[in-house]
């Protein structure tokens, strides 16, 4: 069965700290995705990588950052994190012709 | 500006009635519409549209997509406490691989 794996599923921490979230799919897919949702503001997307080492802009990227160094595992870095990045992470991968495969999600709380 | 849309934002709804869930999208170079459940944490996959006309069917949900109206519906019948969740729909373009959410109708199923 295909996996996309989250690192973690709940998250606490504190302002100013720099967090990382680590996605790990065995499907060898190529695109990945990383998306925050909100009540009433639906999915998210703040980065996306369609290869090792390349990245894109999302939609909401700001204080956000984003690794790809291998294949299988992408990774979004709050590099300082604030109160306003209290949400649930959700990370997703696809091959771009079927569908996407979500993680279960992270919740992070920063206090 | 590509767009998804959802109605309604939420309903409520005793067991064993009839549902029907509305998506319509603006997006230029559409590949297909997809809907997703989302109970508690990560949204899981339901169907893929990209023929209009065509209805995809699994058990007591069926959806269809109309290319021309540029709208879509999810249709659930007989429904049970355990169809109350987040019903996501998204919209996938040609041209850069990535999808689009609605915000999601919250359905809840009372017994």
């Amino acid at each position: 069965d295909v996996k996309v794996t989250q690192s973690s599923r709940y998250l606490v921490k504190r302002t100013g700290e720099k967090v990382f979230l680590e996605c790990v799919q065995d499907m060898d897919h190529e695109n990945m995705f990383w998306y925050r949702q909100d009540p009433g503001l639906g999915l998210r997307l703040i980065y996306f990588s369609y290869d090792v080492k390349m990245k894109e802009k999302g939609d909401i990227p700001e204080g956000y950052s984003v690794s790809r160094e291998k294949k299988e595992r992408f990774s979004l870095i709050l590099e300082s994190a604030s109160t306003n990045q209290t949400s649930m992470y959700l990370c997703a991968s696809t091959t771009g012709s079927y569908g996407y495969t979500f993680g279960s999600g992270t919740r992070l709380t920063v206090v | 500006e590509d767009k998804v849309v959802q109605s309604p934002l939420s309903l409520v709804v005793h067991e064993g009635d009839t549902v029907t869930l509305n998506c319509s999208y603006e997006v230029t170079n559409f590949r297909s519409l997809l809907w997703y459940k989302q109970e508690k944490k990560a949204p899981t996959f339901l169907f893929m549209l990209t023929s209009s006309g065509i209805e995809k069917k699994s058990g007591r949900l069926s959806s269809i997509l109309d290319k021309k109206e540029l709208f879509s519906i999810l249709n659930i019948t007989a429904t049970q406490t355990g169809d109350s969740a987040i019903y996501l729909c998204a919209v996938e373009n040609n041209r850069d691989d990535k999808i689009i959410f609605g915000k999601g109708t919250r359905l809840h199923i009372l017994p």
